[in-house]
């Protein structure tokens, strides 16, 4: 059982480049979501996906794109790299339980724009 | 807007001490209130986290104390150790996380 999982761990761009940035899980959640987080500033929400087939604009849309391929995979892209994306991206799935909707983290993708 | 307000910023505390963080929130809407946990070079994992309903959580050495009134919740870590040191996230939400700008801890021996 591999939890969330990312790929890349680590990603160097240039200003206008595109990339896609993938997450899986295999707890068999429903729900999914792309974070960023930059120093001093906690962990904002770009896109999530309540559901397999649905996704939704978070706090910080701007310049992403998201697919949600399946209930298992959930990508995130940028179409024009641009410096300010710069930042560590993490996805994460989530379960109802206990107190509320626990979430798992994947292990972060450190990404810099150029 | 921030709705989570997260102090302080850093935190030094002797082997054995009171580890104490707190958070300030505005939506009276929340309904779930959660503390993470984040080493460096990894993802945060949950903590701890309550409900509105109930003014405070054991687990172990972590304890989430909540005023409803106040509007503010705070997590304490009793005789805090030396494998503590971490960033600690609180949030809140009543849909998606809403999280507070973290909290540096290290426990010094």
């Amino acid at each position: 059982n591999a939890g969330v999982t990312q790929t890349p761990k680590f990603q160097v761009l240039k200003t206008g480049q595109s990339m896609t940035l993938q997450c899986a899980q295999d707890m068999n959640h429903n729900s999914m979501y792309w974070y960023r987080q930059d120093p001093g500033m906690g962990l904002r929400l770009i896109y999530y996906s309540a559901s397999e087939g649905t996704t939704d604009k978070g706090e910080v849309p701007n310049g992403y794109n998201v697919s949600r391929l399946n209930k298992r995979e959930f990508s995130l892209r940028l179409e024009s790299a641009a410096p300010s994306q710069t930042s560590v991206y993490f996805c994460a799935s989530s379960i109802l339980r206990g107190a509320g909707n626990e979430q798992f983290f994947g292990p972060g993708t450190r990404l810099t724009v150029l | 807007q921030q709705q989570v307000k997260q102090s302080p910023q850093s935190l030094i505390v002797q082997k054995g001490g009171i580890s104490i963080i707190n958070c300030a929130y505005e939506n009276t809407a929340f309904d779930y209130f959660p503390w993470y946990q984040q080493f460096p070079g990894k993802g945060p994992a949950l903590l701890i986290a309550i409900r509105p309903d109930v003014s405070e959580k054991k687990e172990g050495r972590f304890t989430i104390s909540f005023n409803k009134s106040a509007k503010q919740f705070s997590l304490h870590i009793m005789d805090s150790q030396p494998g503590d040191s971490a960033t600690y996230f609180c949030a809140a939400s009543v849909r998606n996380l809403i999280f507070g700008k973290g909290t540096k801890l290290s426990v010094k021996p």
